[in-house]
């Protein structure tokens, strides 16, 4: 597509149900790149797929925490018995190329998950 | 490890007064950098970049110069407008070491009064 798609928007859940974050990348994009961002924080890295391997997980917070990706396309961020420190903003970037050709990132507009 | 130290926020301006975000790195080898905008409600926008020492990065006014030898990426605008109230975050990307992500800075919190 034109431009990094995330669904849904906004989501409110009830502490402890799971939630699914989907990020579609710009198409032929590599690499892509999941992000939390909680309320007047700045970007927490969470995870980095090449392709639809993922050589970079060190930032998931926890088991609770997993990421696929298939057809080196859509990605979905899962989230298991939510807690309510879990609420933030969940953004997705991909890039044509892993970053050290300079590319930068494009961003999704994230999902904002509030979790009550 | 590469890391990423900008000037602490909020700054708040009058319209038409200058802007100066100071941005400084700490990496091995040669990185790119880069300006990220995100303003209210969005996602991050990639405001401009420069991929080797000496760069002029421009864009909406907007300016950034890399300085190898003071390790800087400052970003400056001559003149502000109440639409340029957003969050800015400096970032870099080293090609010796990163490889698989942009390392960011805590962001800096822009407000343009009229």
């Amino acid at each position: 597509g034109a431009g990094v798609s995330q669904s849904p928007s906004n989501k409110v859940t009830e502490k402890g149900k799971d939630v699914e974050l989907r990020c579609d990348p710009i198409s032929g994009h590599t690499a892509l790149y999941w992000y939390r961002q909680r309320l007047g924080q700045g970007l927490e890295f969470l995870i980095y797929f090449q392709g639809n391997s993922a050589p970079d997980k060190s930032g998931l917070p926890s088991d609770r925490f997993s990421a696929e990706r298939t057809g080196e396309s859509v990605s979905t961020l899962t989230i298991q018995r939510t807690q309510q420190e879990d609420s933030a903003v969940y953004l997705c970037a991909s890039s044509p190329d892993r970053v050290r050709l300079n590319y930068g990132y494009t961003f999704g507009s994230g999902t904002r998950l509030t979790v009550v | 490890g590469d890391s990423v130290t900008q000037m602490e926020g909020p700054v708040t301006l009058s319209e038409e007064a200058f802007l100066t975000i100071n941005c400084t790195y700490t990496a091995t080898g040669y990185p790119s950098l880069f300006w990220y905008v995100q303003y209210p409600g969005e996602g991050l926008q990639l405001l401009l970049k420069a991929t080797k020492a000496d760069d002029k990065g421009s864009n909406k006014g907007f300016e950034a110069t890399y300085r190898k030898e003071t390790t800087s990426f400052h970003l400056e605008k001559g003149s502000v407008q109440v639409s340029d109230s957003a969050v800015y975050f400096c970032a870099l990307s080293s090609r010796e070491t990163s490889g698989s992500r942009l390392t960011f800075g805590e962001g800096t919190q822009l407000t343009v009064n009229p």
